[in-house]
């Protein structure tokens, strides 16, 4: 299974700044996915990171305040803009070789608490 | 949508009894179940995966059933021990793209 890195595992921003969020995974991978989880609660899909092109993204998400790059098989950013305290959770990466060669696997995550 | 509500259902159970954790899903066209086991401080940890063909699978101490009439699926873990101590979470393959949309998580506490 691919292991994936994520970096960083946790920072405390002020509000109004932006964070960008480095997920690596350690062999070429078809899809990749970002998460968000509030704490107890599940995740929720934030958008499918797409080699080469815009990534998709799901309903309540958008590209200005969550800009994803996928510049390779291996490697996608998310970036958190503008950050206001609601934007506290848990983002989380995952990546899979393809739709029908699941399962995604997970990387342990970035804390993210805004002030 | 995001899921609401602030507290997970808990299972607690004592060590070497067996767990099933249930999960109820939403897509009758859903064709792909996997279940997540998350650590306090981890993400969510691959546990095992059923297509839709199936009705059951086996892995080690864990099985998963799929009863598809009522869109019910579980996962039997046997001689639950301490470290299976975690949330778990079940997901659905049902959209495009292979995106998965996950159940609300179970927290399972195993008492020595």
């Amino acid at each position: 299974s691919a292991v994936i890195s994520q970096k960083p595992s946790r920072d405390i921003c002020q509000r109004g700044t932006s964070l960008t969020i480095q997920c690596q995974v350690d062999s070429q991978v078809t899809m990749m996915f970002w998460y968000r989880q509030q704490p107890g609660q599940s995740l929720t899909l934030i958008a499918t990171a797409n080699q080469g092109s815009e990534a998709t993204y799901e309903s309540g998400f958008v590209i200005d305040k969550f800009p994803i790059s996928r510049p390779n098989l291996t490697f996608s950013t998310l970036t958190v803009s503008n950050m206001s305290p609601e934007d506290s959770s848990i983002y989380l990466c995952s990546a899979a070789r393809g739709p029908e060669d699941q399962p995604q696997h997970f990387g342990d995550g970035t804390r993210l608490s805004i002030l | 949508g995001e899921s609401v509500g602030l507290h997970l259902p808990t299972l607690s159970v004592q060590e070497g009894d067996n767990s099933i954790i249930n999960c109820a899903y939403s897509n009758s066209a859903s064709d792909y179940f996997i279940w997540y086991k998350q650590e306090s401080g981890k993400g969510p940890q691959f546990i095992i995966d059923i297509r839709s063909n199936m009705d059951k699978r086996q892995g080690q101490r864990v099985t998963v059933l799929l009863n598809k009439t009522v869109k019910h699926l579980s996962l039997q873990i046997a001689a639950t021990q301490p470290g299976d101590s975690a949330v778990y979470f079940c997901a659905e393959r049902g959209g495009e793209g292979g995106k998965l949309i996950f159940g609300q998580g179970t927290e399972l506490s195993v008492k020595p």
